[in-house]
């Protein structure tokens, strides 16, 4: 079942602005990913926020995370082309045994336009 | 460092046919995970391994099943494929299996069953 829900699910901007995608959960996490996905390939890691951190930087990208709301929200500044993608959270979370499980969400299709 | 690779990257089926898929994690990653990726699914997880044990399974039928060999190579069956087994599946090895870190995605295996 999925953990994380983005929303929204498609968002279309001009190159140059700034796009906004949110992620809402539902149970305690460890921490939080973000990943980008190019067509149908495979996943690249973008930015991961702990569960005691509130906010993250990663060059234009910004992630913030409020486990009191479970929400967390990425933020492209200056988008690109090149930024066109599909952008999942995922959660991780506690499987036992040692072990952690990270859960996707849908996922946000974000298209730039040039 | 070589990244995850997978084989084959595409493959059609036939409806009862099994299929095996093969995944190499990245030197010195000892955890593999799998997942599944449809459309209307998302992103699900199958299972993972570690040291040739599974560590911890998704909810999918006993027709999915793996394995991991020593040098950490690991390969995913499904028998007896189903039209809804098409899919994109994706391999992502990482480097503490203990830790709720980062995955590190191969370009996946694009399945049709037809």
């Amino acid at each position: 079942s999925q953990q994380g829900e983005e929303d929204p699910q498609a968002l279309s901007i001009q190159e140059g602005e700034n796009a906004t995608m949110n992620c809402s959960y539902k149970t305690s996490i460890n921490n939080l990913q973000w990943y980008r996905q190019n067509s149908g390939r495979g996943l690249v890691h973008l930015i991961l926020i702990r569960s005691n951190e509130r906010e993250k930087h990663s060059g234009r990208l910004r992630v913030t995370l409020d486990t009191s709301k479970k929400s967390s929200s990425l933020l492209i500044t200056a988008s690109r082309a090149a930024d066109t993608a599909s952008y999942f959270c995922a959660t991780a979370t506690y499987s036992g045994a040692g072990s952690y499980q990270l859960t996707f969400g849908k996922g946000t299709k974000l298209s730039v336009i040039p | 460092k070589a990244g995850v690779t997978q084989t084959p990257r595409y493959l059609i089926k036939t409806r009862g046919q099994q299929v095996t898929l093969s995944c190499s994690p990245i030197s010195g990653h000892r955890s593999v995970s799998w997942y599944q990726q449809t459309p209307g699914q998302g992103l699900q997880f199958l299972f993972e391994y570690f040291s040739e044990t599974q560590r911890n399974k998704g909810n999918f039928p006993g027709r999915f099943s793996g394995r991991q060999f020593s040098n950490s190579r690991s390969e995913m069956n499904v028998s007896t494929l189903e039209l809804g087994d098409s899919a994109l599946y994706l391999c992502a090895s990482s480097l503490n299996p203990g830790g709720p870190e980062t995955q590190y995605f191969g370009p996946g295996t694009r399945l049709l069953v037809l």
